[in-house]
């Protein structure tokens, strides 16, 4: 079966500091793979999506960038994060039959 | 502007009673409509999801889409506590899925 595999759980970092998440997925090939961004009390804002290594679509200009070194990896990145990127950063993949499997989410407070 | 548009509550709903959310999307050329429910701190989860226009139903829920009122709705019969949660409409746009901020859904005993 497919699962999906976030990490940190929860990350605290301070004003401008770099930040990585990553996400990977198991149990399936060549997915779409999608970030997403819900700021508290809000929609899912999505930020970047990709159809392959190396393949990546911005939704947002912002001080975020994405990467996929490998097939079942997607990797969100900042050089030095702003207060306004607080939030909960999710992960997802499109499996083929329908609809999005979220993974479990990163909850990133910038202080 | 492509937009997903839902009332975000909070719905108050007696347990038992039947919880119903509506949602509106305005690109036409929309395909596929999924209802998510999230609850508070965790990520969603996918509980329905329809194609085609009338209902679909699945256990204690039906949706609804209707696209020529560009309209999607979700029913929740016989509400229990642990239908408590914020329910998100999304609407795949070329792909990728555009969400609405949420209906949240208060279910009392």
């Amino acid at each position: 079966s497919q699962t999906i595999h976030q990490w940190p759980a929860t990350l605290v970092q301070p004003v401008g500091s770099p930040l990585s998440l990553e996400c990977t997925v198991e149990g399936t090939s060549n997915p779409n793979l999608y970030w997403y961004r819900q700021a508290a009390g809000r929609g899912l804002q999505l930020l970047f999506y990709s159809v392959g290594i190396g393949q990546i679509s911005s939704e947002v200009p912002q001080n975020l960038s994405a990467s996929r070194p490998q097939d079942r990896q997607f990797i969100l990145s900042s050089k030095k994060l702003l207060l306004s990127d607080s939030g909960f950063y999710l992960c997802a993949w499109m499996g083929r039959v329908y609809g999005y499997t979220f993974g479990s989410g990163t909850r990133l407070t910038v202080v | 502007q492509k937009e997903v548009e839902q009332n975000s509550g909070p719905l108050s709903v007696p347990e038992g009673a039947i919880a119903s959310l509506n949602c509106t999307y305005s690109d036409r050329g929309s395909q596929s409509f999924f209802w998510y429910r999230q609850y508070s701190g965790k990520s969603p989860e996918l509980i329905m999801f329809i194609y085609s226009n009338g209902d679909k139903e699945d256990g204690r829920f039906t949706a609804q889409l209707n696209k020529a009122s560009q309209y999607v709705s979700l029913l929740i019969r016989d509400s229990q506590p642990s239908d408590s949660a914020t329910y998100l409409c999304a609407v795949d746009s070329w792909g990728k899925l555009q969400f609405g901020a949420g209906t949240q859904v208060v279910v009392t005993p």
